[in-house]
């Protein structure tokens, strides 16, 4: 069955440092990948996607995520956090297979000054 | 200015009772989803909608129940046979459910809490 893990429930980073929040996948084709913001309370928001192509995908607010095939990853990274980056991340992945969204459990970001 | 609306952003439920929860879309989307959100859990895939007058269930559909009359209104009814209710409901849209091409948006959810 697909599945898709985020292993980190919890990080904290300290403003201006870098972040990378992981997000493993189970698929056995390539999927469409994405990774969403939420926000407390909130809907959520799409930051970025990947379909195919450049391995590298930019996104809204600074972010970037790198696909690895060879390591069924699809990491979240942004070079500097700001405080209003302090949110919970989700990455989702849509297969053929299922034809809906599978969305991993999420990683809560903690921004300190 | 086009979006995902979901009313009420709190809802109460007794014991036993349906309660309705709205999603509105004004972005002319054919596509539409109702997920769960439960702590440490993610979302999960509670009923979707391709088309007017046709849904499919999700992953989790048992006790709650969806009607799609109209292209922008995608409601979800919470049943008394949904013994666990408690959760942040989510709704979304896409612009066709086209295998992974759609980007979803979604509504700023409605949080059920039992009384």
């Amino acid at each position: 069955a697909q599945s898709v893990t985020q292993p980190d429930i919890h990080i904290t980073v300290s403003e201006g440092a870098s972040l990378e929040l992981r997000c493993n996948y189970s698929y056995g084709a390539t999927p469409y990948l994405f990774w969403y913001v939420q926000s407390p309370g909130q809907g959520l928001q799409l930051l970025l996607k990947y379909f195919s192509g450049d391995t590298l995908v930019q996104g809204i607010k600074g972010f970037e995520a790198e696909f690895k095939r060879s390591q069924s990853s699809f990491n979240l990274r942004k070079p500097s956090v700001h405080w209003s980056d302090a949110a919970e991340y989700f990455c989702a992945v849509w297969t053929n297979t299922g034809n809906q969204f599978y969305f991993g459990t999420g990683t809560s970001l903690t921004v300190i000054p | 200015d086009g979006g995902i609306t979901q009313s009420p952003k709190y809802l109460f439920r007794k014991e036993g009772q349906n309660v309705t929860l709205s999603c509105e879309q004004n972005l002319n989307h054919d596509a539409m989803y109702w997920y769960r959100q439960d702590p440490g859990q993610g979302l999960r895939l509670i009923y979707y909608s391709q088309i007017v007058n046709d849904f499919q269930k999700g992953d989790i559909a048992e006790g709650y129940s969806v009607s799609r009359e109209k292209k922008e209104s995608f409601p979800l009814t919470v049943t008394s046979a949904q013994k666990n209710p408690t959760a942040f409901y989510l709704c979304a849209s896409s612009i066709r459910l086209r295998p992974g091409r759609e980007t979803q948006y979604f509504g700023p959810g409605t949080r059920l809490l039992v009384l």
